[in-house]
């Protein structure tokens, strides 16, 4: 039962580069969702999708993209990399419309540093 | 976005003593939900509790119990009988019923066990 699995789980990038964090789950789980996480700030929200070819921005969006190609993967694009982007990355998911109460499942964060 | 708020960074507990975490937050909401995350150092989020805004009665985890008062706008965390594997951040989490699955972070609290 892998549930959420983030790769890679740590990672140096120099200023300009682009990436992409990748997220998978197989709990087949309508939303997913990416956080970071700073210090003192919580977690915050990236970008979301609700199923399959849906997206939306979160409360943080500059800099990051994404896609949903599939309801099991959710990729993280980073377009140029910015050392204001150092942080730890989380992915998460639920269920869908009919479970409210449903808690979120995290993948193990991704822990991102920007030189 | 909602606003929680957790006004403790750090807490410290003797072993097998009490202790409780605050956390209040904004809403013009009637119906919502409120969570408990635990993350130790390994950094993993682990969901402690959960507390459905409608229900009166106050959840119950276990060594991990909440008190919910609506009108006050607070949800506190009580850990009662604190064991060394207590220790990690804690985190406040509000999501919004009728809108969608976006949860709302507090910053966190930074719970310390002495043995």
């Amino acid at each position: 039962n892998a549930g959420v699995t983030q790769t890679p789980k740590f990672q140096v990038l120099k200023t300009g580069q682009s990436m992409t964090l990748q997220c998978a789950q197989d709990m087949n789980h309508e939303y997913m969702s990416w956080y970071r996480q700073d210090p003192g700030m919580g977690l915050r929200l990236i970008h979301y999708s609700v199923g399959a070819g849906i997206t939306d921005q979160g409360e943080v969006p500059n800099g990051y993209n994404v896609s949903r190609s599939t309801t099991e993967d959710f990729p993280l694009r980073l377009l140029s990399a910015a050392p204001s982007q150092t942080s730890v990355y989380f992915c998460a998911s639920t269920r869908g419309t009919s479970s409210y109460n449903s808690p979120l499942h995290f993948g193990n964060g991704t822990r991102l540093t920007v030189t | 976005a909602q606003t929680v708020t957790q006004s403790q960074p750090e807490m410290s507990v003797q072993e097998a003593e009490t202790v409780t975490l605050s956390c209040t937050y904004d809403t013009s909401e009637s119906d919502y939900y409120l969570f408990w995350y635990k993350q130790p150092p390994s950094r993993q989020m682990i969901l402690v509790i959960r507390q459905e805004a409608y229900k009166q009665q106050n959840a119950t985890e276990n060594r991990f119990s909440v008190n919910f008062q609506k009108a006050a706008k607070s949800f506190s965390l009580k850990i009662s009988d604190s064991q060394l594997g207590d220790a990690a951040m804690y985190f406040c989490a509000y999501r919004s019923v009728p809108n969608d699955y976006k949860l709302s972070f507090g910053a966190g609290t930074t719970v310390t066990v002495r043995a």
